[in-house]
């Protein structure tokens, strides 16, 4: 059971926007900042969001973050189907001296 | 190009040992954190550890402290992992990232655990 919890799965259609969320507490996402990763099938994840909304150069502006409270949300717009992936939330957690990570979004672009 | 090569990963028995190899290059190696994260095939990801830019500061999830041990030579790039005490549990594979939670976050391709008799 992961310390932050997100929906095992979401879809969309090619050009639509699909938001994935990540729930957690005062430990974890209330205190901290959060990073996404994203995990294509088969390969080792890639960060896309830092610091709650940030993004690395190189991820398409098409992804962006966001938080409120001890909930964040990474919004994919106009879905292509290489985004077809496995996408995880990140934050330190007090309790554990370390990282936390959500169980998982798998995303399908149908 | 940032590079984090993971080896050391193999078959071995319950009760057993193995030490994984995770070497760096194409950035600064020793001037970042360290950590070592699993994964169930097809499940989720799991931190497992973590060593601060000279070794002084370290930590572990609850389910491998006493078995498993962080370590790192800047010398030679290189992060190490040895699990000692190796339950079917411990299947996984491992990766080696460099700072998961900051704009620096890289992660390696990880390397095969499996522990069966």
């Amino acid at each position: 059971q992961s310390v932050l919890t997100q929906s095992p799965s979401a879809s969309g259609t090619p050009g639509q926007s699909v938001t994935i969320s990540c729930s957690g507490r005062s430990s974890n996402i209330g205190s901290h900042t959060v990073s996404w990763y994203q995990q294509l099938p088969g390969t080792a994840p890639k960060l896309l969001i830092y610091s709650d909304s940030q993004r690395p150069s190189g991820v398409p502006d098409r992804f962006s973050g966001s938080k409120s409270g001890t909930s964040a949300s990474l919004a994919i717009s106009g879905l292509q189907s290489e985004d077809e992936a496995d996408y995880y939330c990140a934050a330190w957690e007090d309790s554990l001296i370390g990282p936390a990570f959500g169980g998982g979004t798998k995303l399908t672009v149908l | 190009e940032v590079q984090l090569v993971e080896s050391g990963g193999g078959l071995v028995q319950p009760g057993g040992s193995l030490r994984l190899s995770c070497a760096a290059s194409g950035f600064t190696f020793s001037a970042y954190w360290m950590h070592w994260v699993r994964q169930i095939p097809g499940k989720g990801l799991v931190w497992v550890a973590r060593i601060n830019t000279d070794g002084s500061i370290i930590s572990y999830a609850d389910s491998v402290q006493g078995r498993f041990t962080i370590s790192r030579d800047n010398a030679k790039s290189t992060l190490y992992l040895q699990m000692n005490s190796l339950r079917a549990e411990d299947t996984a594979v491992y990766y080696c990232a460099r700072e998961i939670l900051t704009s620096q976050g890289y992660w390696g391709q990880g390397t095969l655990v499996t522990v069966s008799s």
